[in-house]
């Protein structure tokens, strides 16, 4: 059974700054590894997807890797801001097209 | 892009009373669409995966008589909880499988159960 771990739970960085968002998964044998964007009461935006052969994806000021040997997947964040405040969901797809989310990292930025 | 729609965003409800959340794809047709159910601080979990013309299939754990669900057509599923309790109060979120491997979510629907 698959199992996502994301740490870590929570971050509060300076405006500007650059993080990392991990994500380990338990099965390496996945289709593909999404990482998605929650702000609070509201549903899910994608922001990356990488496919199980592919090493990383970017757009914009976010980098997606994928290591499917280790079980890890990292969200690089490039000089945060304060829109970037939200949770961060990383979700492990099989071949079954279900997806397993890890319970997220919650990102402050503060001004 | 692609857009799915969920209804009602919030319902309260007495216990004991059931209720229906509607999930449409605006723009794409969908044979398979996913329910997921989200406590707070907790992961969204699938609940059941919707095929149209179909049965559901449920996850282990969850009880098919509660939660009844009904893909009719090929841009709606409908998600009704039955005799609802407080211990139903959660975040209910669907998604529409539009690519073999990409799934579009809803925005969500908060049920309080009073």
């Amino acid at each position: 059974k698959q199992e996502v771990t994301q740490i870590p739970a929570a971050l509060s960085v300076p405006e500007g700054e650059n993080l990392v968002l991990n994500c380990s998964f338990t099965d390496s044998a996945i289709y593909n590894l999404q990482w998605f964007r929650q702000d609070p009461g509201k549903g899910l935006t994608s922001l990356l997807l990488i496919q199980s052969s592919q090493r990383e994806q970017t757009s914009g000021r976010l980098n997606a890797s994928l290591d499917k040997s280790s079980g890890r997947s990292t969200l690089y964040i490039a000089a945060s801001q304060p829109g970037d405040s939200a949770t961060y969901l990383c979700a492990a797809q099989g071949g079954s097209e279900k997806l397993v989310f890890g319970k997220g990292t919650k990102l402050t930025v503060n001004p | 892009g692609a857009v799915v729609s969920q209804h009602p965003s919030r319902v309260i409800c007495k216990s004991g009373t059931s209720v229906k959340i509607e999930c449409r794809s605006l723009d794409f047709q969908a044979t398979t669409m996913f329910w997921y159910r989200q406590f707070p601080k907790q992961s969204l979990m699938l609940m059941a995966t919707s095929n149209e013309g179909s049965k559901a299939t449920y996850e282990q754990g969850v009880e098919k008589d509660k939660f009844l669900i009904n893909h009719a057509s090929l841009t709606l599923s409908t998600l009704t909880v039955t005799s609802a309790h407080p211990e139903d109060s959660s975040f209910y979120i669907c998604s529409a499988l539009r690519a073999a491997d990409t799934q579009y979510f809803g925005p969500g629907t908060r049920l309080t159960v009073l």
